[in-house]
C-alpha cells in the first residue's frame, strides 16, 4: 500500500486567493508528479520532480507553481485562483529506475 | 509521440458478466503497459503491470497481456462484480524520464 497523502481533500474559495495544496509521500521516492484531471476523466500532467531542488513543467500549461525542497513534499500553489481552475488535482510518486507511480487520494477544487 | 487509445464508455455490464476494454499504444522502444482503477472519489490505484512483450500482468481477477505484434494491452475479466464499477486507465511508460502517457478512461458500471 503507497503512502502518499494529499490535504485538503476538497476545497472551495473564491477568485483571487492564494492556495497551496499539499501532498507528501513516506516512501522517499525521488520522483513526484501532479496530474490535473477534467470532468471528462482524462489526465493532463502539469508539472513533476526528479528530486530536490528540480522542478519542470508538465504536458499542459498551467498557471500553478510547484517547489521541491525536501524530498518527501510537492506543494502546488496557484497564486490567483479562477474559476477555470476548478478540477480535480491528483498527486503522484514513484521510485527511481521503477516507472509505475503511486497516486494519492486528490484534492477537488471548486473556484467560484 | 507515444500514445494510448482506450474504448470509449461508459461500459455497462450485468453482474458475473464478461468484461473487456480494449487498449492500444503507440510507443518507440519497449514500454511498460500500465492498467490503473479509479473509484469514486478516489485517486488512481495500480491494478496490474506488464513489463516485455508476451507477459501477463494479473491482479483481483483482472488480467492483460501485452501484445507487441498488434500493440495492445486488453484487460480481461471473467466475471465482474458490483464493486468492479470504476474508471479505468491504461498507460505506458514513456522513454521520456519514466513519465507515464495516460488513455482517456474508460468508465465501467456493473448493475446487479
Amino acid at each position: 500500500e503507497a503512502d502518499i497523502y494529499q490535504t485538503p481533500r476538497y476545497l472551495v474559495i473564491g477568485t483571487g486567493k492564494k492556495i497551496t495544496l499539499e501532498c507528501s509521500q513516506t516512501m522517499g521516492h525521488d520522483k513526484m508528479y501532479w496530474y490535473q484531471q477534467d470532468p471528462g476523466m482524462e489526465l493532463h500532467l502539469i508539472h513533476y520532480s526528479y528530486g530536490v531542488n528540480s522542478t519542470e513543467k508538465g504536458d499542459l500549461s498551467s498557471e500553478s507553481t510547484v517547489s521541491r525542497i525536501r524530498t518527501e513534499h510537492f506543494p502546488l500553489t496557484l497564486e490567483s485562483a479562477r474559476p477555470s481552475h476548478t478540477s480535480q488535482y491528483l498527486c503522484a510518486s514513484s521510485e527511481w529506475g521503477l516507472d509505475e507511480q503511486y497516486f494519492g487520494p486528490g484534492t477537488r477544487l471548486t473556484v467560484t | 509521440g507515444d500514445s494510448v487509445t482506450q474504448m470509449e464508455g461508459p461500459v455497462t455490464l450485468s453482474e458475473e458478466a464478461f468484461l473487456t476494454i480494449n487498449c492500444t499504444y503507440t510507443a518507440t522502444g519497449y514500454p511498460s503497459l500500465f492498467w490503473y482503477v479509479q473509484y469514486p472519489g478516489e485517486g488512481l490505484q495500480l491494478l496490474l503491470k506488464a513489463t516485455k512483450a508476451d507477459d501477463k500482468g494479473s491482479n483481483k481477477g483482472f488480467e492483460a497481456t501485452y501484445r507487441k505484434e498488434t500493440t495492445s494491452f486488453h484487460l480481461e475479466k471473467g466475471s465482474v462484480q458490483v464493486s468492479d464499477s470504476a474508471v479505468y486507465f491504461c498507460a505506458l511508460s514513456s522513454n521520456q524520464g519514466g513519465k507515464l502517457i495516460f488513455g482517456q478512461g474508460t468508465e465501467l458500471s456493473v448493475k446487479p
